[in-house]
This record gives C-alpha cells, sequence and structure tokens, in this order.
C-alpha cells in the first residue's frame, strides 16, 4: 500500500458526457501526476500538478484539465468524452523540492477504470 | 525525445527459478533515472527498484537486481528465487534531469507468469 488513494475505483459514462477523479497523494508528498493507460499499454503521461501550479503536460488535448488544491489532493477533468478515453486512470504522488525539482519516487494509487460508451 | 522499449511481451519462468527481463531505452540527456514497476492484477503500480544514471553500480532490492549498461542504453530486471506472487506486468520506466517536467515514459510491459 502506498499510501495513494483514487476515486471512484469504477466508472461507466456516455460519450459526450463529463467526468471529474479524485487522488489523495501520500502524506508529506507536494506533487501528482496523471497517466492513461490504454488496454495493454504502458501508462501515458497527462500532466503534473506542483503545488497548486501545472508543471508539464503530455500529448493529451485541452479537454483533459486538472486541480491541485492546497492539501495536495487533485482532480482530472475530462470533457466531451470519446470513445478512446477508455481506460485505467493512474495518478502518482511524489515529493520535488522545488517546482524545478528534484523529486523522489512517483508512487501510484490503485487507478480509476473509466469506461466511455 | 525519451522512449523505452520492453521487447519481451511474456515471459514465463518456474518457481524458484531466475528470470531476466529486458528493457531498452533511448533519451538525450546525460543524467536520469530508471525503474521497474510491478503492476498485479490489482492494478496498482508498484517500485520494484530504481537505477540513477550516473551510478555505475547494479541496484539491488533483495531477489530483484538490474543490470545497467548505459553505454549500451540496456536496463535489464533479474528476479531470483521466483515467487507466486511475483506474477504480473513488469514496466520498465525513466524519468529524465530536465527538471520542469518530472514524468515517467513507460515500455508496454512484459507479462511475467511463474509456473508452480
Amino acid at each position: 500500500e502506498t499510501g495513494v488513494t483514487q476515486s471512484p475505483t469504477h466508472l461507466i459514462k456516455t460519450r459526450g458526457q463529463q467526468v471529474t477523479l479524485r487522488c489523495s497523494s501520500q502524506s508529506g508528498h507536494n506533487t501528482v501526476s496523471w497517466y492513461q493507460q490504454a488496454l495493454g499499454q504502458g501508462p501515458q503521461f497527462i500532466f503534473q500538478y506542483y503545488r497548486e501550479e501545472e508543471n508539464g503536460r503530455g500529448n493529451f488535448p485541452p479537454r483533459f484539465s486538472g486541480l491541485q488544491f492546497p492539501n495536495y489532493s487533485s482532480e482530472l477533468n475530462v470533457n466531451a468524452l470519446e470513445l478512446d478515453d477508455s481506460a485505467l486512470y493512474l495518478c502518482a504522488s511524489s515529493l520535488c523540492a522545488s517546482k524545478g525539482g528534484p523529486c523522489y519516487e512517483q508512487y501510484f494509487g490503485p487507478g480509476t477504470r473509466l469506461t466511455v460508451t | 525525445a525519451q522512449t523505452v522499449t520492453q521487447s519481451q511481451p511474456e515471459m514465463s519462468v518456474q518457481e524458484a527459478e531466475t528470470v531476466t527481463l529486458s528493457c531498452t531505452y533511448d533519451t538525450s540527456e546525460s543524467d536520469y533515472y530508471l525503474f521497474w514497476y510491478k503492476q498485479p492484477p490489482s492494478r496498482q503500480m508498484i517500485l520494484v527498484i530504481r537505477q540513477e544514471a550516473y551510478k555505475q553500480q547494479n541496484a539491488t532490492e533483495n531477489r530483484f537486481s538490474v543490470n545497467f549498461q548505459k553505454a549500451a542504453k540496456s536496463f535489464s530486471l533479474k528476479i531470483s528465487d521466483s515467487q507466486l506472487g511475483d506474477a504480473a506486468m513488469y514496466f520498465c520506466a525513466l524519468l529524465g534531469s530536465n527538471f520542469g517536467n518530472e514524468k515517467l515514459t513507460f515500455g508496454t510491459g512484459t507479462r511475467l507468469t511463474i509456473i508452480p
């Protein structure tokens, strides 16, 4: 157990809807990263938040957005859901010395399985 | 751009035997970190072992060890005395030192089966 929690565990949505996924980071961590893992693939980086500021973004459209709160928990929002958004969404927390790093290991939560029909 | 390649989609090993999982990577950075993560059916990604590129000594964690060949950009994982609980997907991952974007780049994974 890493101390990183995610909710909900599973979610089924319809194409065009919006979804919010939540992540509570491990105690003492100040950075949260979000990854999308399609079936049979490795995780792909979506974006990262350091102390409530976005700190890097992968190759995902603007309909993927996020927030980090003062307690370092985080949300991932996806608008206008598409069938290809069906995946396991993982969040990982870490402790970074500053926005430019260095950071220590990323610890992952159990993920949210999103199915878009 | 950073890339990680795992060329073995599936591997199997007899319980108590040794197995090696392969990983190659590419990065233009001189300093970086390499990881092996394990993902069992429970889906939680668990850190197995970490290697700093500036360290020549190979990392070891109990039954898990790596063979890090920096010049060849190779980072293999050796699991000794395989146990049933080792069955999982194993992902090799690279973290660049280009600070400001602390993202992990993952390979496509190797599914490890342990044969009783």
